[in-house]
């Protein structure tokens, strides 16, 4: 079964802070796809990355990093000095094995940058 | 490029009621799939559909029902409305290369079911 878990319901830090977001899942698939989506106050969901299971190479854009740990089923995700901007709920979400665009996504983590 | 445009953005209903909710995919994009997102159950994939077939279903009532045209526009409808049913619904679509596939979600459509 497909399961994705985030055990942060909400982090608050202050802006400049750096801050980790934690994604855990469980597949028994040997090729499976992760997502990290961003979901601002309007409701839209902003995809931010997508990682495959073969490539465990960890990735940066601008403030953001992505750690992928295949030995812990974790993809964590980094914010390097936040920004009240960034203030939104997060979510990480698994592919179904066989069902390309069925997801399962996290119950999310709710992040609030003060100035 | 236009985004995933959902309409209408916010709805209220009564019990009993039905309901019809529009998606407009990204230009190009023949996938789209519908999530229904509450509070208490979080982010739920209710089906996806492709050249106006439908391909997968999550684990909703069939009082939940879908369909795409041919420009890939896609309709929502719930029947007879509970008052569970009041949630954030989103459209989500993709070119549907499969398994390197990305979604890309609209803004949603809010119901409220009284």
């Amino acid at each position: 079964a497909q399961k994705v878990t985030q055990a942060q319901t909400e982090i608050s830090v202050v802006e400049k802070e750096d801050v980790t977001l934690d994604c855990v899942y469980e597949t028994r698939d040997t090729t499976y796809y992760l997502f990290w989506y961003k979901q601002p106050p309007s409701g839209e969901l902003v995809f931010l990355i997508r990682r495959n299971s073969f490539d465990e190479q960890n990735e940066i854009s601008g403030r953001y990093s992505w750690n992928f740990q295949k030995s812990t089923s974790s993809f964590n995700f980094t914010i390097t000095a936040s920004q009240v901007v960034d203030s939104a709920v997060y979510f990480c979400a698994l592919r179904d094995e066989g069902n390309f665009n069925k997801f399962y996504f996290g119950s999310g983590t709710k992040l609030n940058v003060k100035p | 490029k236009a985004g995933v445009t959902q309409t209408p953005r916010y709805l209220i209903k009564t019990r009993g009621q039905q309901v019809t909710l529009s998606c407009s995919p990204i230009s190009g994009h023949r996938s789209v799939s519908w999530y229904q997102q509450t509070p208490g159950q979080g982010l739920q994939f209710l089906f996806e559909y492709f050249s106006e077939t439908q391909r997968n279903k999550g684990n909703f009532p069939g009082r939940f029902s879908g369909r795409q045209f041919s420009n890939s526009r896609s309709e929502m409808n719930v029947s007879t409305l509970e008052l569970g049913d009041s949630a954030l619904y989103l459209c989500a679509s993709s070119l549907y290369l499969g398994i390197t596939d990305t979604q890309y979600f609209g803004p949603g459509t809010r119901l409220t079911v009284l």
